[in-house]
């Protein structure tokens, strides 16, 4: 009865590899997010989805794609991975609505690349 | 400028005594949202309560409530009978009518409950 999953659970991986993290939501959400969490904890927003459109594209390097084949979907490739990019990505999700739209998290993706 | 600061990097509580844990932010705007979330040791976001900045009352959500002084721009988290389970680091996160639908988050709060 997962609400937000992603896929997979970890990741490792070396240095200047390709990756993808897949996102899937089966809440009849509209809006869908990565945002990347780095080692001191600090939880950043990356990309914002609603109904396969990008609407957030925060300063994030253009290794970083996203991409929404419907709106219960987001996924995200990274290219050439650096060690920089270790960290945990959540996914979330939510109606786009009002301010008062909460944000449903997925259990996050925690990258190590070496 | 940092719009939402959390100033207790960590903070202590005995089992069953209430904690307050503090949000104060920055914002322009006359229309925005104030969220906590709880994140356990496992790793995963569970969102807590919402307060918006309309909003007359206080939000309560079972032990917890919002503690919310608009004119000092701050959002505190109270938890009533801490229970051992509360052991998590807590986030404050505003999401601003100018800003879509985009949550700033604070730096967290790690909560450790003592029995």
């Amino acid at each position: 009865d997962t609400a937000v999953s992603q896929t997979p659970k970890y990741l490792v991986t070396q240095m200047g590899n390709d990756k993808s993290i897949k996102c899937e939501q089966n809440l009849g959400h509209d809006t869908m997010y990565w945002y990347k969490q780095d080692s001191k904890k600090f939880l950043k927003i990356m990309f914002s989805y609603n109904n396969k459109e990008l609407i957030i594209n925060e300063t994030v390097p253009n290794r970083f794609s996203p991409k929404s084949p419907d709106k219960a979907h987001l996924n995200l490739h990274i290219n050439s991975l650096e060690l920089g990019d270790s960290a945990v990505y959540f996914c979330a999700s939510s109606l786009r609505g009002g301010l008062k739209e909460t944000q449903y998290f997925g259990p996050g993706t925690r990258l190590l690349v070496l | 400028a940092q719009k939402i600061t959390q100033t207790q990097p960590g903070m202590f509580v005995q089992e069953k005594e209430a904690v307050t844990l503090d949000c104060t932010y920055d914002t322009s705007d006359q229309s925005y949202g104030l969220f906590w979330y709880k994140q356990p040791s496992s790793g995963e976001m569970i969102f807590l309560i919402y307060q918006g900045s309309y909003d007359e009352q206080n939000a309560t959500e079972g032990r917890y409530s919002l503690n919310f002084q608009k004119a000092r721009k701050s959002a505190n988290l109270v938890i009533s009978a801490s229970q051992l389970g509360d052991s998590a680091m807590y986030f404050c996160a505003m999401r601003e009518r100018t800003s879509g639908s985009r949550l700033t988050f604070g730096e967290g709060t790690q909560l450790t409950v003592n029995p």
